[in-house]
C-alpha cells in the first residue's frame, strides 16, 4: 500500500494562468475525490469519480474547474485562468466502493499560490 | 450551510489525561461518520470511524461515540499522548457518496 500520491506537493503561478494537479489514488480503490481546504476550514468536497465516471460535482467546481480520471486510475484537476481565490490546499482521496461504508484515504495535498 | 460543526477550535490536555472532541451535525440522513487527524504539511489520516446502526465503536486509546438524537458524535483519546497533538476533524457522510467535514479542533497534548 503506497497511499495516495499527489503531485506536485507546491505550485505557485501567476493569476491567469492555468494549472493542473495530478492524484494517484491507492491501487485498488475504484472512487476517488478531490476537496479544496483553506486556512481554517475542513476540506470542501469538489468532485469524485467511481472507475472513470464523474458522479457528483459540487457547486464549488466552477466552470474554470475540470477533472477527469481516463481509466480508472490516475486523476487530474486543471483550473484556467487561476484567480487569487484559487489559492488553497487542493487535496484528493481514494476508497473502496463495496457493501458497505469505507474511509476515505487522503494524500498530502498540492498547494496552489497565486501570485 | 455547514452541516458538521465542530466549536471548539483547540483544546489543551494535560498527557495521559482523557481528550474529548466534539462534533455536532445537522442532516438526519448523515449515516458513516468519520474522525481524521491531520498535522502541518500532511494529509488528514483516517482515525476512526462509526456507522448510525452503533453507538460506540473503539479502537485501542480511540472511541467514538455517537447520539443519534441529540445529532451528536464524540471522540475519546484515552491516555492523551504528546504524539496525539494535531488537528483532528470529523466528517459525516449519507450513503458514502459525498463527505462533509467540520472546521476541526487542534488538540495539544502538554507533556
Amino acid at each position: 500500500d503506497t497511499g495516495v500520491s499527489q503531485n506536485p506537493r507546491h505550485k505557485i503561478t501567476k493569476r491567469g494562468q492555468n494549472v493542473t494537479f495530478r492524484c494517484d489514488p491507492i491501487s485498488e480503490h475504484n472512487r476517488l475525490y478531490w476537496y479544496r481546504q483553506t486556512l481554517g476550514q475542513g476540506p470542501e468536497f469538489l468532485t469524485y469519480f467511481q472507475n472513470e465516471a464523474q458522479l457528483e460535482k459540487s457547486r464549488l467546481l466552477s466552470d474554470r474547474f475540470s477533472a477527469e480520471r481516463p481509466k480508472g486510475s490516475f486523476s487530474t484537476l486543471e483550473i484556467q485562468r487561476t484567480e487569487q481565490g484559487d489559492s488553497a490546499m487542493y487535496l484528493c482521496a481514494s476508497s473502496l466502493a463495496s457493501s458497505g461504508n469505507q474511509p476515505q484515504h487522503f494524500g498530502d495535498g498540492t498547494r496552489l499560490s497565486i501570485l | 450551510d455547514q452541516q458538521v460543526k465542530q466549536n471548539s477550535p483547540s483544546l489543551s490536555v494535560q498527557e495521559g489525561r482523557i481528550s474529548i472532541l466534539n462534533c455536532d451535525y445537522t442532516n438526519s440522513m448523515f449515516d458513516y461518520f468519520l474522525w481524521y487527524k491531520k498535522y502541518p504539511a500532511e494529509g488528514p489520516t483516517f482515525l476512526i470511524s462509526i456507522s448510525s446502526i452503533k453507538d460506540k465503536n473503539e479502537d485501542g486509546r480511540f472511541t467514538v461515540f455517537l447520539n443519534k438524537s441529540a445529532k451528536h458524535l464524540s471522540l475519546h483519546i484515552v491516555p492523551s499522548q504528546p504524539g496525539d497533538s494535531a488537528v483532528y476533524f470529523c466528517a459525516a457522510s449519507a450513503g458514502g457518496n459525498q463527505f462533509y467535514f467540520g472546521t476541526g479542533t487542534s488538540l495539544t497534548v502538554i507533556p
